[in-house]
């Protein structure tokens, strides 16, 4: 079964509002989540370390108030794209995983956002 | 950053055998991994090489040289639900995963 539940799966809105995504680990508590997000036939690139309780870690050249992260529960993450723009569509991806060892990342089912 | 280098398409035939290689850079290794991933979909795990050599599992294999900082996905047996883009991921030191920009494979009957 889904170990990662991301949700919505599909989200079209206008430029200028805000989106919200929602990352659910399913089988166990997560302290850490990854967000990615991947332009068609391009590479995942990682945007932000989702931290629980804490501040997330933002990568280089991703705006952390545009890109807002909240991870107030071991299962729950959010990533919320305000003030949208048509640039920013794109696919989003959260995973979780154990960081360390053979455990891989699992990946949400993703989240197509279309900024009209 | 990281450098991940893999081929950008393939094509094989069903019932062929395909070899996806993957060059790496990484500040740190701490384990390479490859994913399957169908157009629209999420990435699904495949494999994982922490140490050097093959590891087996049905009809895919991995293969790791740490020093040449090398690794291929091997595809036995090719089937049509095959064609897909497969992702290399290196975690560095700080077990932050980089990907690649994968490789997309297509199997033809």
């Amino acid at each position: 079964g889904a170990v990662v539940s991301q949700h919505p799966s599909r989200v079209i809105c206008k430029s200028g509002t805000s989106v919200k995504i929602e990352c659910r680990s399913l089988d166990f508590q997560a302290t850490t989540m990854f967000w990615y997000r991947q332009f068609p036939k391009q590479s995942l690139m990682l945007m932000a370390t989702s931290n629980e309780g804490s501040k997330a870690t933002y990568e280089q050249g991703v705006e952390k108030d545009k890109f807002l992260i909240n991870h107030a529960s071991l299962t729950l993450s959010t990533l919320t794209v305000t003030s949208a723009h048509p640039e920013d569509s794109s696919f989003y991806i959260c995973s979780v995983g154990a960081g360390t060892g053979a455990s891989p990342l699992h990946f949400g089912n993703g989240t197509r956002l279309t900024v009209t | 950053g990281q450098n991940i280098d893999q081929p950008t398409e393939m094509t094989a035939t069903e019932g062929a055998i395909v070899q996806i290689n993957c060059t790496y850079q990484t500040s740190g290794f701490n384990g390479l991994f490859w994913y399957q991933q169908h157009a629209g979909e999420a990435p699904t795990f495949l494999s994982y090489n922490v140490l050097d050599g093959l590891e087996e599992k049905g009809r895919f294999s991995s293969f790791l040289s740490r020093s040449k900082g090398y690794s291929y996905l091997l595809l036995k047996e090719l089937q049509m639900k095959d064609s897909a883009s497969y992702l290399c991921a290196v975690r560095d030191r700080d077990y932050k995963l980089s990907f690649g920009a994968g490789t997309t494979v297509t199997v033809r009957a």
